[in-house]
Formats: structure tokens, sequence, C-alpha cells
């Protein structure tokens, strides 16, 4: 069945720390995706990817990094984090071809 | 830039009754965009609801439907009778067939009374 699947599910830190999101996919797809997702915005694309090693800048980057070490994970780093990088972030997965993004079920970040 | 345009939320409707929520979009760096609804259940990730990639054609699931109208940039997800179940926040996007990269609206927010 295909799967993203997101870890943590909640996050809390304190502003200044580092976080990692995890996100894998079991669905052999190319392409993988970070969006967070705020009240009254939407979901807005951070980054994302065409394969392992590549990376592509989205909408609102500032503040993120991410890695993409294998097709199935795709990493979103946030090295000093933010009170404004509170959020719900979610992460994809598709394999362009008319296809429909496959979203994960989340990852709620806290930072105090 | 690309933007999704839809019903400002909460809508709120008692069960049986008819639905619209309105999506409008303005595509500017896609040749041939696709028109999605995604939906987010109490709880739960976000899933498709339904899509179309051709205008013209409508799109279908669970009972609701949105045409994909190209005259008028609008893809309005409807359904005849509600459910509570059908409780949820509702996102139309707009994507991009090449990168697969997706521009939400902001999400409705819908609260069906029983």
């Amino acid at each position: 069945e295909a799967a993203v699947t997101q870890s943590p599910r909640n996050k809390v830190t304190v502003t200044g720390g580092n976080v990692t999101l995890s996100c894998r996919q079991t669905n052999s797809h190319n392409y993988m995706y970070w969006y967070r997702q705020d009240t009254g915005h939407g979901l807005r694309l951070i980054h994302y990817s065409y394969g392992a090693g590549n990376l592509q800048i989205g909408d609102v980057p500032d503040g993120y990094k991410a890695t993409r070490t294998t097709q199935e994970d795709f990493f979103l780093l946030l090295e000093l984090a933010s009170p404004s990088q509170t959020s719900l972030y979610f992460c994809a997965s598709s394999d362009t071809n008319n296809q429909a993004p496959l979203f994960g079920e989340g990852t709620r970040l806290s930072v105090l | 830039g690309d933007s999704v345009t839809q019903t400002e939320g909460p809508v709120t409707v008692s069960e049986s009754e008819s639905l619209i929520i309105n999506c409008t979009y303005s595509a500017t760096s896609i040749a041939y965009p696709n028109l999605f609804w995604y939906v987010r259940y109490p709880g739960e990730g976000l899933q498709l609801l339904l899509k179309v990639i051709t205008a013209g054609q409508k799109g279908s699931s669970r009972g609701f439907e949105a045409t994909y109208n190209k005259e008028t940039t609008s893809f309005h997800l409807q359904k005849a009778s509600v459910q509570e179940s059908d409780s949820a926040v509702y996102y139309c996007a707009l994507g991009d067939l090449n990168t697969g990269k997706l521009t939400f609206g902001h999400g409705t927010i819908l609260r069906v009374h029983p």
C-alpha cells in the first residue's frame, strides 16, 4: 500500500534549537516535498526534490535546509529554530504524470 | 505568481443540505495546470478527494464533484446532500504537471450539523 510516513508526529523545542523532521515514502516516487500549513495560509512549499541528492527551493525556504539521502528518505532541518516556525509540516511524494501527490499525516512542531 | 482563492470559512450547513465551496485560480507560470481538491478530516492527514487534469472535465468522489472551467478559472466543489461525516477542512490546489508542485488555497472549514 502506498504510504508516506512522517516522524515525529509531534515535537516541541526551544528557540535556537536544532530539529530534524523525517519523511519516508515506500511508493517508489521520484519527487518528494515539504510543506508547512498555517492558519490563513493553506499549505506552502518549503523544499522539494527530484531524487536522491537533489534539492530544489520552494516558496518559503528561509530558515530551512533539506536533504534527500535516498529515494525513500527526505529530511527537513531547522538548525536554529524560531517561534515563527511553529507550524504543521506535511511531507508528500509523487511520480508526476498527472499523479496527485500523496501526503503524510503531518508533524506538529512547536518552538517555544 | 500562481494563486488559489477559495471560500472563506467556516461554512456551516445542516445534514442533507447542498454545498458549494468556491475555488478560483490564477496559473501564470503553469501552461497546463492540474486541479485538485484535498480534504483533512479531524485528527487525520491530508488526502486527495478528487482531481481533474483536463479543462472542461468533471471529477467526482464520495458524492462530491468539481468541474475544471478554464474560461472562468474556477474549480468549485459541490455536493447535493452533505453528511455530518463530511465535516473537515477542504483545500483547493493548483498543480504543475512538470514538477508536481502544488499551490494551495487557504482551506475552508466545513461544519455539518445533524
